[in-house]
């Protein structure tokens, strides 16, 4: 199975900092890899997918980057409305799996 | 607009069924790969299953093969999952999606006795 592992666990930043997320698969998948971003008690939404495609509707403030094994969600300018829990998808092999999760405070 | 409503969930008893919808609405739900993905309390997401369109193809997640069944009818445009043998870890809210751009809200599956 391929093994994401997302870093750091928790990330707490103050208003207006920009912050990144790293996810790191065990193998390479190419660019295979997807970003969520997950609020408590709503389902995951999808905020970048195939490493860097942006999605329709979804705010600019988020990039990502990477290919292979390393990848990385970059947020802009954070506020309070970005407090959630972020996470790693790829799709390169089954089982499909996912990271741990970032969880993302505001001070 | 994409609509991914899932239906099905409550209590139920470690050892007995339970089967989830998911009615899909906004795309050709016959045209799409189908998922099932759950999160337990104080957990990450976990992938449980996948459907191709068609239904020819099905993938399970090693901890519920020969336990949970995933299937579709594409007249009705829904998905289901067929959960049997139910075990105290299943329990989670467990989403329908269309990997990777489109989830349903999630329905709660609690086994316990």
């Amino acid at each position: 199975d391929i093994v994401l592992t997302q870093s750091p666990t928790t990330l707490s930043v103050t208003p207006g900092e920009t912050v990144s997320l790293s996810c790191r698969a065990s193998h390479s998948i190419g660019i295979n890899l997807h970003w969520y971003q997950q609020k408590t008690n709503e389902s995951p939404r999808l905020l970048i997918k195939y490493a860097s495609q942006s999605i329709s509707g979804s705010p600019s403030k988020f990039s990502a980057s990477g290919s292979g094994t390393d990848f990385t969600l970059n947020i802009n300018s954070v506020e309070f409305d970005d407090v959630s829990s972020y996470f790693c998808q790829q799709t390169q092999n089954w089982p499909l799996t996912f990271g741990s999760g970032t969880k993302l405070e505001i001070k | 607009e994409v609509q991914l409503v899932e239906s099905g969930g409550g209590l139920v008893r470690p050892g007995k069924s339970m089967k989830l919808s998911c009615a899909a609405s906004g795309f050709t739900f016959s045209n799409y790969y189908m998922a099932w993905v759950r999160k337990a309390p104080a957990k990450g997401l976990e992938w449980v299953a996948s459907i191709n369109a068609g239904g020819g193809k099905t993938y399970y997640r090693d901890s519920v093969k020969g336990r949970f069944s995933i299937s579709r009818d594409d007249a009705k445009s829904t998905l289901y999952l067929q959960m049997d043998s139910l075990r105290s870890e299943d329990t989670a809210t467990y989403y329908c999606a269309r990997l990777v751009d489109d989830w349903g809200q999630g329905v709660m599956v609690t086994v316990s006795s």
